[in-house]
């Protein structure tokens, strides 16, 4: 059975920094793409940044991009979001999901149930 | 790809059949569009992938049709289950992008 175990939110100031990280189980890690889907509170979901299953593929939303760093450990079956110089609209459940395939990734067959970051001063 | 749902809510009895729509700004490559169903606290679930393939596990009620701009999820024979928020995805840009969402509420 697949698992997705989000972990590292939690309330962070403006400008600040956080690690969020999604230990993965239940399947062959590095081969599968997998990605961060964030829900600020009430509202929908924002895809945030891919990654392939290698690791040699990135994107990034135009929201997020030169402020958060996705990366992988194959070899720890677990998948970052590194998330720097945070603003209050960055404050969101971010869910790690998986992609059906070892490529970029398309669309999302498993989810994590998500880690809450709070920006606030 | 902006994604836009339509309606926003949907309200509906059992048994009936629901009908969502989602509009691409531009034609979806290779109608790479998915579709998720969220219930509240819940992880969204994949429903449809491709346009029209159903993900594991989902019942034939759920089916999905479109191409390069309109998209479209059907659910026949509502039950009161089926009440959530429901997302388009598309796939066929390198940024991936979601719709707002439609409520569905099953009265």
């Amino acid at each position: 059975e697949v698992q997705l175990l989000d972990s590292g939110g939690g309330l962070v100031q403006p400008g600040g920094s956080l690690r969020l990280s999604c230990a993965a189980s239940g399947f062959t890690f590095i081969n599968y793409g997998m990605s961060w889907v964030r829900q600020a509170p009430g509202k929908g979901l924002e895809w945030v940044s891919g990654i392939s299953g290698s690791g040699g593929m990135t994107y990034y939303a135009d929201s997020v991009k030169g402020r958060f760093t996705v990366s992988r450990d194959n070899s720890k079956n677990t998948l970052y979001l590194q998330v720097n110089s945070l603003r209050a609209e960055d404050t969101a459940l971010y869910y790690c999901a998986k992609s059906p395939d070892s490529g970029y990734p398309q669309f999302f067959d498993s989810w994590g149930q998500g880690t809450l970051v709070t920006v606030s001063s | 790809i902006v994604l836009t749902q339509s309606p926003g809510t949907l309200s509906l009895s059992p048994g009936e059949r629901a009908t969502l729509s989602c509009r691409a700004s531009q034609s979806v490559p290779n109608t790479y569009l998915a579709w998720y169903q969220q219930k509240p606290g819940q992880a969204p679930r994949l429903l449809i992938y491709g346009t029209s393939g159903r993900a594991n596990g989902i019942p034939d009620r759920f089916s999905g049709s479109g191409s390069g701009t309109d998209f479209t999820l059907t659910i026949s024979r509502l039950e009161p289950e089926d009440s959530a928020v429901y997302y388009c995805q598309q796939y066929g840009s390198s940024l991936r992008t979601f719709g707002q969402g439609t409520k569905l509420e099953i009265k």
